[in-house]
């Protein structure tokens, strides 16, 4: 099976400031790769699919990028709407697996 | 507008069947691969099961493969879970999902 290390864990940063989250995998998985933000309470949201394409709606601010093992996903200015975590999906092989999850405070 | 609702979860004994339910609407339910997702409280997300679009071909996660049993029915535009022989372990919050799109979530405990 395919495992997805996610890094960090946890983060603090300021409103305003640039925060990179990155997965990597085990093997490659080209860009069958997602990002969703959960807020406390509430299901996961795709944010990014394809490992960079932006879903629709979701504002400017976040990015993906990478292929292959190793995977980024960047908020270029961070907002106090932004408080989350956020996790990583890979799909290219069964099983699925998700990051650990990294949880964004301000 | 896509909806997923999920229904079914509740609190069951060790040893104990469930079965979940999902109701979509807003999208041409079988044209999809579907996903059951589970999240322990606190925890992170694990996928649990997917079914194609027309259940030809089913997968699950080891730790519940031969214990769950995920179905689909077109003709009703519903996702189901069978649960049986639950443990401690399958507590958490159960999530259907198309991957893009995702329900709120039923919650099972598992507790004597």
């Amino acid at each position: 099976d395919i495992q997805m290390t996610q890094s960090p864990s946890s983060l603090s940063a300021s409103v305003g400031d640039r925060v990179t989250i990155t997965c990597q995998a085990s093997q490659d998985i080209g860009n069958y790769l997602n990002w969703y933000q959960q807020r406390p309470g509430k299901a996961p949201k795709l944010l990014i699919y394809d490992a960079s394409n932006l879903e629709t709606g979701v504002p400017l601010r976040f990015s993906g990028s990478g292929s292959g093992t190793h995977f980024s996903f960047t908020i270029s200015r961070l907002q106090p709407e932004d408080i989350a975590t956020y996790y990583c999906l890979h799909f290219d092989h069964l099983p699925p697996a998700f990051g650990g999850g990294t949880k964004v405070e301000i | 507008e896509v909806q997923l609702v999920e229904s079914g979860g509740a609190v069951v004994q060790p040893g104990g069947s469930l079965r979940l339910s999902c109701g979509v609407s807003g999208f041409t339910f079988d044209d999809y691969t579907m996903h059951w997702v589970r999240q322990i409280p606190g925890k992170g997300l694990e996928w649990v099961s997917e079914i194609s679009w027309n259940g030809g071909t089913r997968y699950y996660a080891e730790s519940v493969k031969g214990r769950f049993t995920i179905s689909r029915d077109n003709s009703r535009n519903v996702l189901y879970l069978q649960m049986n022989s639950l443990t401690i372990e399958d507590t958490a919050l159960y999530y259907c999902t198309r991957r893009d799109y995702w329900g709120q979530g039923t919650r099972v405990t598992v507790s004597s």
